[in-house]
Formats: C-alpha cells, structure tokens, sequence
C-alpha cells in the first residue's frame, strides 16, 4: 500500500494556466506539508497543515493556494503558471513516536512552457 | 531562524569501502531531531536515520550510522560496506519541533563505483 500517494507524477503545462496536484496519505499523521525542490535539488517548505489547519505558509506567491479538505488529504493549487514554477512538488506527511520524520510522496515534475 | 550546511557538494567511493558525509547545523532551540535523507535517481525521498537531540547515543540502522556531536552541532552520516544502490544525493535536515518543519540541507551526491 502506498502511504503517501501523489498524482500526478508529471505535468507539463503552458504559462498562464491553472493545475493542481493531489496528495493522500493512508498513515493516520495529524500533519502535511507542500515542499519545493528547484533545479538545483535544494528543498524549500511552502505549505504545513495539522489536522486541516494551516500552521505554516512560507514566503510563497498568493497564486499558490493549498487545501486540506480532510487530514489524510492536501492539495496544492496553482493559478497563472510562470515558467519559474518548474519545479519538483513534494507533499510528505510527519509521524510520531518511533515513526518520527517524514514520508514523503514520489513528486511531481512540474515543468511550465 | 535554522540553518543546515552540508560541505561536500561531491562524494565518491568505492564499492565495499566506508564513507562520511558531513553535516552542520544551527538553532537556538533545545527541541530538534536531526535526519539524513536519501534521495536515489528515481526521485523519491527516503529517510535513512533518526537523531533525537536529547539522546547522546548516536543512531544506528544497519550499515548506516551518525556520529552526533550536540556541542559543536555536527551530525556526520557513515556508510559502512558502500553498495552501488547507495548512490543517491543525501540530505541532512533538521526538525525543531516548536517551528514544526524540517530545514534540509542542500545536498551531497554520493556515488558509488563498482
């Protein structure tokens, strides 16, 4: 079963449009988060949720909207994509206990033309 | 504000050999976890170890060990017997558990050669 489950995979679009990436998590973690990883691998937080709560929103364009419908679901909307948005998406979700850290979903290869 | 360095941009080692790859880290806080992660070709990201910051002992999973350093903030990754599925960019992160999120690193590409 996968625990962290993200679609899509890929996702090649034009600039000016409007996509969203889904994320769900089978583990039962309270929290969930959007991460950014550029070209230059490095990693960025933009978004924390806990239990549908927002708690974290990073310095992140209003164009970029998340949504937790339910905890075991978060989703990133994107508005008027810009070719700065390529990126790899990660969600990951954090344990607790001896489970302590993240799982993180396999990314989506955001690339903008 | 929370900082990760990781030094080596670069690694390499031969296949059945030990290597090291360095981490340093800042934060005012007491409360934190440190972690290394790996992350293959195939892109996803997959936890290696865990560090509480209150246990003195260093971690240990397999051939994977840390040598944590709390007073100088050094959390070192060792792989012992290198595997060429070992190959992958490795980061270090750190959780403070009152910002709630991790601060990765940016990265050292280990490759393993047969």
């Amino acid at each position: 079963d996968t625990a962290v489950s993200q679609t899509p995979k890929y996702l090649v679009t034009q600039m000016g449009n409007d996509k969203s990436i889904k994320c769900e998590q089978n583990l039962g973690h309270d929290t969930m988060y959007w991460y950014k990883q550029d070209s230059k691998k490095f990693l960025k937080i933009m978004f924390s949720y806990n239990n549908k709560e927002l708690i974290i929103n990073e310095t992140v364009p209003n164009r970029f909207s998340p949504k937790s419908p339910d905890k075991a679901h978060l989703n990133l909307h994107i508005n008027s994509l810009e070719l700065g948005d390529s990126a790899v998406y990660f969600c990951a979700s954090h344990g607790t206990g001896s489970y302590y850290g993240y799982t993180f979903g396999s990314g989506t290869r955001l690339t903008v033309v | 504000a929370q900082t990760v360095t990781q030094s080596q941009p670069e690694m390499s080692v031969q296949e059945a050999e030990t290597v090291t790859l360095s981490c340093t880290y800042d934060t005012s806080e007491n409360n934190y976890y440190l972690f290394w992660y790996k992350q293959p070709p195939s892109r996803q990201m997959i936890l290696v170890i865990r560090q509480e910051a209150y246990k003195q002992q260093n971690a240990t999973e397999n051939r994977f060990s840390v040598n944590f350093q709390k007073a100088a903030k050094s959390f070192s990754l060792k792989i012992s017997d290198s595997q060429l599925g070992d190959t992958a960019m490795y980061f270090c992160a750190l959780f403070v558990t009152n910002a709630g999120k991790s601060t990765f690193g940016d990265g050292t590409t280990l490759t393993v050669k047969p």
